[in-house]
């Protein structure tokens, strides 16, 4: 089975600093993953995703995400945080011989002080 | 492109009621989710569809659940006989083939008294 673990329930960050989401996966296989971002009565927003490639995926808004197959996380950064950034992020995994379906971790909220 | 729509955005019904719950998917997306939400969790995977046919269905889909996807278009998610432990936050993504990221609708919160 595959699984998500996001350890933190809530990170907290001043504004200009740099922010980490922390997220560890497990599969059987090779990963597919993905990070979302969830906004006061919004729907999931895509941020990024890692398929294949380079370890250090760029997404949405100036998040990015480094890939680490030893350590099986998938780690979400960003240089300089936001207030704006402020919300609920989600990190999910598919396996890519296997399920087709996503598997998202409980969720991390960010606060992003001024 | 309008994204994917959901309605009714907010749902209450009484215990034993049925629902219906519609999606409306990004034009030309081939696959289409289902998932719930409860609080202080990530949505979890109900079911799915590519174009018409239903392919998998998660053990959280009781016999009381049923979804549909007539013609590839839209889809709908019917839930009969509700009990409390069915509120949630139900949602609806869609995709271009498997590997693509999914894209969320704003959700139908259900609440059932």
């Amino acid at each position: 089975a595959q699984s998500v673990a996001q350890p933190e329930d809530q990170v907290n960050v001043a504004e200009g600093n740099p922010l980490t989401v922390k997220c560890t996966y497990s599969v059987s296989g090779n990963p597919y993953l993905f990070w979302y971002v969830q906004y006061p009565n919004r729907g999931l927003q895509f941020l990024l995703k890692y398929i294949t490639g380079d370890n250090l995926v760029k997404g949405s808004y100036g998040f990015e995400a480094e890939f680490n197959k030893s350590q099986t996380s998938f780690h979400l950064k960003k240089p300089s945080a936001l207030v704006s950034d402020s919300a609920l992020y989600f990190c999910a995994v598919r396996d890519i011989a296997g399920y087709s379906t996503l598997t998202f971790g409980k969720g991390t909220m960010l606060l992003v002080s001024p | 492109d309008t994204g994917v729509s959901q309605n009714p955005r907010h749902k209450i019904t009484k215990r034993g009621q049925n629902v219906t719950f519609r999606c409306d998917p990004i034009s030309e997306h081939n696959r289409l989710y289902w998932y719930r939400q409860t609080l202080g969790q990530g949505p979890e995977f109900l079911t799915y569809f590519q174009n018409e046919a239903q392919l998998e269905k998660s053990r959280l889909l009781s016999d009381r659940f049923s979804a549909e996807r007539p013609k590839g278009s839209f889809s709908t998610l019917e839930i009969q006989r509700t009990e409390q432990g069915d509120s949630a936050m139900y949602l609806c993504a869609s995709s271009v083939g498997a590997v693509n990221e999914q894209y969320f609708g704003p959700g139908t919160r259900l609440t059932v008294t």
